[in-house]
């Protein structure tokens, strides 16, 4: 089983649609939490931390369940320049490392 | 800021061949982060370096692989000899802070790497 598992997609979904990608951990003990946005053939980038009460930054919100080991993105009226791969990524302590998922395709279309 | 710089953008070479890609981070940021990106296996952490010395290399695949961090502007990750299966895109990423810190990565826009 992998340590971070996305539906890979790809979500076609026309401008305006709302969205939600979620995304699962196996390590209990994982500590911080993020989404990355990785645009084609692009570096990734910080989209947002994912904080254990929920948070939201415009358009987007993320939440946590730690209980459930799951991560959620929700992205409200979708634009066309949200088309990206949208990666979870999770921080373990032991190790010391980040483990990122293997990504969600969103393709938003007029 | 520039950004990380990553060096080259593209690389083809032949199986065989010695590669070496460079990055320089931030300047300063005190951590330096490989990675590999493949369809497969999406990115994975080959090795990071604090203050210029290597923290943990666990993730490099085998002894063909090495990398060097001579000062707090440059690192190099070398390839030899390169095989085919070596064909992916190679990140180098930098943060101010260590990653267990809610810090930000900044990512270079990467090598894409081809061996024939």
């Amino acid at each position: 089983r992998k340590e971070v598992e996305q539906d890979p997609g790809p979500f076609n979904v026309p401008e305006g649609a709302t969205v939600a990608f979620n995304c699962t951990y196996s390590n209990s003990a994982s500590q911080s939490f993020f989404w990355y946005r990785q645009d084609c053939r692009k570096e990734p980038k910080l989209l947002m931390s994912v904080y254990s009460s929920g948070n939201e930054d415009g358009r987007f919100t993320a939440q946590l369940n730690r209980a459930s080991q799951y991560i959620s993105l929700l992205i409200r009226d979708s634009k066309l320049s949200d088309s990206a791969t949208y990666l979870c990524v999770v921080y373990q302590e032991y190790g010391n490392k980040l483990v990122f998922g293997a990504g969600t395709i969103l393709r938003v279309k007029s | 800021d520039a950004g990380v710089i990553q060096s080259p953008r593209h690389e083809v070479t032949e199986m065989g061949q010695e590669v070496t890609l460079r990055c320089k981070p931030i300047s300063g940021h005190d951590y330096l982060f490989w990675y590999r990106q493949t369809m497969m296996r999406g990115l994975e952490l080959l090795i990071y370096f604090n203050n210029n010395v290597p923290i943990d290399d666990s993730g490099m695949p085998e002894d063909r692989f090495s990398a060097k961090m001579p000062n707090a502007s440059f690192s190099t990750l070398k390839i030899q000899p390169s095989e085919p299966r070596d064909s992916a895109v190679y990140f180098c990423a930098s943060s101010f802070k260590g990653i267990g810190t809610n810090e930000k990565l900044f990512f270079g826009s990467g090598t894409q790497l081809s061996v024939l």
